[in-house]
């Protein structure tokens, strides 16, 4: 079964802090997909990132920087010179890769609560 | 291109009333999926489905029903709502990856809020 563990709850840095989010995840298969997504206090859902288990290398998108270490079944997040509007509660979510339906379906961990200070 | 609908937004409920919660797409994805939040759980999958006609379990099941009548929506059902149901239901959407196992992602909906009293 595929698990997803975020061991950070809650995380507060003041602004302009660079900050980690971790995500380390448990599958089975070979082939699966690694997901972030960021639920600002409005509450909805905001794609980040989706990461396919043959590439490895790491990507940078403005200030957000995903670290993916198959060695380690890691998939860290990054947030660099974080501001106000970073806060946020920040899921990582893992996908085996579909073959009949049943292996489709997206498993989150508990998510970490992230608090920029101005 | 309103991509996943969830209807309805809000809703309070007493304990042991019945409702369900609508979910529409229009961008004929095959997958679709109901998720519960609560507070320090994250998202569980509670039903989801692979095709018109068909359901199947997720983590947390029980004290729901689904149906999947029509490829563009998926209806939660609660027969009997009890105040461990209050939450947050999300739900989404996906594309049928197909003999490529790959994944195009997923869409969500903006969320319902149930309230059970």
């Amino acid at each position: 079964a595929q698990k997803v563990t975020q061991a950070q709850t809650e995380i507060s840095v003041v602004e302009k802090e660079d900050v980690t989010l971790d995500c380390v995840y448990e599958t089975r298969d070979t082939t699966y997909y690694l997901f972030w997504y960021k639920q600002p206090p409005s509450g909805e859902l905001v794609f980040l990132i989706r990461r396919n288990s043959f590439d490895e290398q790491n990507e940078i998108s403005g200030r957000y920087s995903w670290n993916f270490q198959k060695s380690t079944s890691s998939f860290n997040f990054t947030i660099t010179a974080s501001q106000v509007v970073d806060s946020a509660v920040y899921f990582c979510a893992l996908s085996e890769a579909d073959r009949t339906g049943a292996n489709s379906k997206l498993t989150f961990g508990k998510g970490i609560t992230l608090s920029v200070r101005p | 291109n309103a991509g996943v609908t969830q209807t309805p937004k809000f809703r309070v409920l007493k304990t042991g009333q019945s409702m369900t919660l609508l979910c529409a797409q229009d961008m004929n994805h095959e997958y679709m999926y109901w998720y519960r939040q609560d507070p320090g759980m994250g998202l569980r999958l509670i039903h989801y489905s692979v095709g018109e006609g068909t359901t199947a379990k997720g983590e947390v099941p029980d004290g729901y029903n689904v149906s999947r009548l029509k490829k563009q929506n998926f209806l939660l059902g609660l027969e009997s709502a009890a105040p461990s149901q209050t939450s947050v239901y999300f739900c989404a959407s996906s594309l049928r990856a197909g003999t490529g196992r790959a994944n195009y992602g997923y869409t969500f909906g903006s969320g319902t809020r149930l309230t059970v009293v």
